[in-house]
């Protein structure tokens, strides 16, 4: 089965500075990995995914992630941190099993933003 | 306006009393799945539908059942409500055609108490 660790549930970042979620991930197969970011009380919303081919990815938000085979990292990177990206952060890893496309998620990270 | 919908957005009920929180998708996606939400644990499956009529047990199926009549709308039902199925749903849907998987969109999410 597959894994993800997210290191840290919560990371706190001065506004302006660089932000760094941790993801690892475990599969026996190439992975398919996702960010996504959830506000309060609201529904998730993908950030950027990872399926083949380039393996640093950006999204939206000014957010990126880079796939790194060799060390099973898929961590998320945003230059310059913003007040609005106060929110909580979850690492998926997409399992096709059959049909089903489950993602297994990491326990979150919740990135407060430090005036 | 892409989007799921969730029904109701907030519940407090009994245990033992039959409810239903309902899943309804503007995007003709035939994949819909629901999970749950819990402090520390992150998101788990519950159950998934890869079309109408085919539906199938996720991670934690335990105490739940959905239903797949029409494409846009997957339900999802809990007989006989106990207080560990407090908790945080969400449903999702996705527009994938196999292989890599499709973004998964997700609901605003309905918090559950069971009392």
């Amino acid at each position: 089965a597959q894994s993800v660790t997210q290191l840290g549930s919560h990371v706190s970042v001065s506004e302006g500075a660089l932000v760094l979620l941790r993801c690892n991930y475990s599969s026996s197969v190439p992975p398919y990995l996702f960010w996504y970011v959830q506000y309060p009380n609201q529904g998730l919303q993908l950030l950027l995914k990872y399926t083949t081919g380039a393996t640093l990815v950006k999204g939206i938000n000014g957010f990126e992630a880079e796939f790194k085979k060799s060390e099973t990292s898929f961590h998320l990177t945003k230059p310059s941190a913003h007040m609005s990206d106060a929110a909580e952060y979850f690492c998926a890893v997409s399992e096709l099993d059959f049909g089903n496309e489950k993602l297994t998620f990491g326990t979150g990270t919740r990135l407060t933003i430090i005036p | 306006e892409a989007q799921v919908t969730q029904n109701p957005r907030y519940l407090i009920t009994v245990t033992g009393k039959k409810l239903t929180v309902t899943c309804s998708q503007n995007m003709n996606h035939e994949y819909m799945s629901w999970y749950r939400q819990d402090p520390g644990l992150g998101l788990r499956q519950i159950y998934y539908s890869m079309n109408v009529e085919v539906t199938d047990k996720g991670d934690v199926p335990e105490g739940y059942k959905v239903s797949r009549k029409e494409k846009r709308n997957f339900p999802l039902i809990l007989e006989s409500p106990s207080p560990n199925q407090t908790s945080l749903y969400f449903c999702a849907s996705s527009d994938s055609s196999g292989v890599p998987p499709g973004e998964q969109y997700f609901g605003p999410g309905t918090r559950l108490t069971v009392t």
